[in-house]
């Protein structure tokens, strides 16, 4: 966890966007991926993208890639409170993956 | 998405008594399996990798005669964590990978995880 750093919290207005930051230190990471936990649920993969993409969109989601300063972010677009979750950045070397220390973001009516 | 179940999902136990954490990829076949563990507000440390029919690789800093895994099939692993002490107190996820030949990792699932708590 110490390569992938990631703010720890996030608060957020219902309907409002989300954007959470990760960097990351492991420049031939092929992959970075952004995962989901919820209370007593094991890790959801969220999205990735692949590391020639500096952009890629999903539905609600919008991941950035900047790989020239090894930074990557989620935007969560019109937040909902079934969004309120840990959200982890990781990236993959020697197809292990790496995980950040996960944002928590707390969604408010 | 694929189900992965860990049993049992918590467990609290007497200090140097030994605890079995089950996972099971219930609709494919693991061919990998990862084993983490979590601290609170911390990331997951990636503990040691298995695969079927092979012994574990151990992350450095994890002992082996420790924490014993057993990836005997590819739909079950194991880990025992053998006379456990407070300090192995934590969150355990195992985290089964599909056979795969290329592409991205999106074929790695995640257990719910199982908290120990050792008194």
């Amino acid at each position: 966890g110490e390569d992938v750093e990631q703010s720890l919290f996030l608060s957020v207005r219902e309907g409002d966007s989300s954007v959470i930051n990760c960097t990351y230190t492991d420049s031939s990471s092929t992959y970075l991926y952004w995962y989901k936990q919820e209370p007593g649920a094991g890790l959801q993969l969220l999205t990735y993208i692949f590391s020639n993409m500096d952009m890629k969109q999903d539905q609600r989601l919008t991941v950035l890639l900047n790989k020239k300063d090894k930074h990557l972010s989620l935007r969560i677009a019109d937040t909902q409170t079934g969004d309120s979750a840990i959200y982890f950045c990781a990236e993959t070397s020697d197809y292990k993956l790496s995980f950040g220390a996960g944002t928590t973001v707390t969604v408010r009516a | 998405g694929a189900v992965v179940s860990q049993h049992p999902s918590w467990v609290i136990c007497k200090s140097g008594t030994s605890v079995k954490i089950e996972c099971r990829s219930l609709d494919f076949q693991a061919t990998t399996m990862f084993w983490y563990r979590q601290f609170p507000k911390q990331s997951l440390m990636l503990m040691a990798t298995s695969n079927e029919g092979s012994k574990a690789t151990y992350e450095q800093g994890v002992e082996k005669d420790k924490f014993l895994i057993n990836h005997a099939s590819l739909t079950l692993s194991t880990l025992t964590v053998t006379s456990a002490h407070p300090e192995d107190s934590s969150f355990y996820i195992c985290s089964p990978r599909a056979r795969v030949r290329s592409g991205p990792v999106d074929t790695q699932y995640f257990g719910p995880g199982t908290r120990l708590t050792v008194l």
